[in-house]
């Protein structure tokens, strides 16, 4: 079946900092790719996607490129700001009607 | 355009109870999916329904049901609860392009 594995969290960095977070997929076909990011208390926000190889998705200053050679999506930022402490989820939506098999999640925490 | 509503946001139920959790999708959207998330086992894809048809369901028992009205509103079900039942469960508001818009969620906990 289709699976999703993230780098461990939490990931904690300064202000400024570059960020990665990895994110491999084990999928049939040719799954579409998300990011989504979730702030303390509420939903899932999408944040980024790509729906076939090569495609490069971007949003607020966040990237990442679907790699099918390596299956992987791994998220990108330049200069994290504190606003950007969150949770962010890699997910893949391939089996099926709308629905998504999602990573267990990294947590990420930027200081000032 | 307004987001994904849920209703409630938080919920206190007894074991073997029952619960009735809402959704409203973004206007426009007929595809709502369901999700369990809880810090054990993360998101886990529940049920999925279009135009009021449920296509596709995720690997849970019975006592997990849902059903969509015909103006997409969406409900789930989850009968005879059990404390493991304690979980934020996400409703989803789907685009033809597979997008998915998350509500808030419902804050459910089972004592």
């Amino acid at each position: 079946g289709n699976s999703v594995t993230q780098m461990e969290g939490p990931v904690t960095l300064s202000e400024e900092a570059f960020l990665t977070i990895n994110c491999t997929y084990t999928a049939t076909g040719y799954p579409s790719l998300f990011w989504y990011v979730q702030y303390p208390g509420e939903g899932l926000q999408l944040l980024l996607k790509a729906t076939k190889a090569d495609d490069k998705g971007s949003n607020k200053g966040f990237e990442a490129t679907y790699r099918k050679e390596t299956t992987s999506f791994h998220l990108e930022k330049g200069s994290v700001q504190v606003s950007d402490s969150a949770v962010y989820f890699c997910a893949l939506d391939g089996t099926g009607y709308s629905t998504l098999t999602f990573g267990k999640g990294t947590m990420l925490l930027v200081s000032p | 355009k307004a987001g994904v509503t849920q209703t409630p946001r938080y919920l206190i139920k007894t074991r073997g109870q029952q619960v009735t959790l809402s959704c409203s999708p973004i206007s426009g959207h007929r595809s709502v999916s369901w999700y369990q998330q809880t810090p054990g086992q993360g998101l886990q894809f529940l049920f999925e329904y279009f135009s009021e048809t449920q296509r596709n369901k995720g690997n849970f028992p019975g006592r997990f049901s849902g059903r969509q009205f015909s103006n997409s509103r969406s409900e789930m079900n989850v009968s005879t609860l059990e404390l493991g039942d304690s979980a934020l469960y996400l409703c989803a508001s789907n685009t033809q392009e597979r997008e998915q818009y998350f509500g808030p969620g419902t804050r459910l906990t089972v004592t």
